[in-house]
Parts: structure tokens; sequence; C-alpha cells
């Protein structure tokens, strides 16, 4: 079946860095990757997520870069705040217009530190 | 802004009783999950409703988890009995384009 690997598992950056979190995917049918935000004792929130036939998206600080062929994508977080700490997942799924179940990976614990 | 409602948000119980779940889906969202999260790891399906018709139950341990749909609006998932392996956070979304939103999830401690 499907499957998601996430690294790295911890990331410590100092506040105005910048982040990178990368995941590569194994089923080459996956054509929607979201990323969700999850801090402590809340569900996950959606931050950002592309398509299949887009190879990047962007909204302000965050931004998300797809390779097909190489089965990875990736996270970017510019200017990084405190409030940007959190748990982060990466998530592949095969979209029907009924939805699609999401593979998530291990999750990225990030530091911001002022 | 539409959220997902989940109730309740706690939840503690002995092994071999009986819990449920309640959620309400973002109003018009056709499509329901309910994920199970172990800590420190990802969400994992348990089960997928399009309107009241499941459509993936593959990993629902259905000896002892049972969820339903009704009226295609807000669900409930139940445990009967629970075990110590069950504690996790148990979180619902919704979708209906693709996307999926979650609830604030229900953090359940099986004693």
């Amino acid at each position: 079946g499907e499957n998601v690997e996430q690294h790295p598992s911890t990331l410590s950056v100092q506040e105005g860095d910048s982040a990178v979190i990368k995941c590569t995917y194994s089923d080459s049918a996956s054509n929607y990757f979201p990323w969700y935000k999850q801090e402590l004792g809340k569900g996950p929130q959606l931050i950002i997520d592309i398509r299949s036939n887009v190879g990047e998206k962007k909204d302000q600080r965050i931004a998300v870069t797809l390779n097909k062929t190489a089965k990875h994508f990736s996270l970017h977080i510019t200017e990084t705040q405190p409030e940007d700490s959190a748990v982060y997942f990466c998530a592949a799924s095969i979209l029907f217009y009924q939805g699609g179940k999401l593979i998530f990976g291990q999750g990225t614990e990030l530091s911001v530190k002022p | 802004e539409a959220e997902v409602a989940q109730s309740p948000r706690y939840k503690i119980t002995e092994k071999s009783q009986a819990v449920a779940f309640w959620c309400d889906p973002i109003s018009g969202h056709a499509t329901l999950y309910w994920y199970r999260q172990i800590l420190g790891q990802g969400p994992e399906l348990l089960v997928q409703f399009q309107d009241e018709s499941v459509v993936d139950d593959s990993q629902l341990p259905k000896d002892r988890f049972s969820a339903e749909r009704l009226k295609g609006v807000d669900s409930t998932l139940k445990i009967q009995p629970a075990e110590l392996g069950d504690s996790a956070m148990y979180l619902c979304a919704s979708s209906y384009s693709g996307e999926q939103f979650f609830g604030p999830g229900t953090r359940l401690t099986v004693l």
C-alpha cells in the first residue's frame, strides 16, 4: 500500500531563518498532497496543498514543491516566527470525486527559537 | 468560519467499557472521515463516509469498532469493548472537494 516517509523528525531553527521539510511517497497514482500543522492538543490544520498537475504553490511565507518523477514533495517556510513552532505532517492521497484517504508521514516537530 | 465539531473532547474509561464519539461536519460536506492518531504518529484512517454510505472501512477493527452516519450529516464512532491499546486521539474530518478539514479530536484514555 501507499507509504509516506517524512524527514527530519525534529527541526530547530532561529527566528527569521527558513525551514524545509521533505516527504517521499510510494504510490505513483497519488495526485493530492496536503500539509498540516498540529499544535499540542489540537486537530491538524490544513496550511497548504498541491495537486499533481502543479509543480509549485506559494502562500505568503509558505511554499510547497512537487517532483512527480522522483515522487517527493517539500514544504518551505521562510522568515520563521515562534508561532510557527508545531508538528507538521505531510500527506498523500489518490483523490476521487468522493474524496480519498490521506496517508500521513510521521511528522516533523519544528521549534523556532526567538 | 465553519468548523468540524467533536464531542467529548476528553474521555477516560476502563477497559471492557463502551465509548462513543460524536462528530458534526462542516455544513454541506458530503464526505466524512474518522482517523485515529496515536501519540507521536500521523493520523490513520478508520472509516470514510460519502453521505450515509461507507466508502472505506478496511482499517476499522470491526470486532469492536462501529461507525454510522444515518442521515448523512453527523456521525458516531463507537468502541465496545474498549482495550488499553485504544488509547489515542480520535479525529473527525470532512471535505467537499478534496481538502479535508479536521475537528479538535477526542482524546481517549483507557485504564
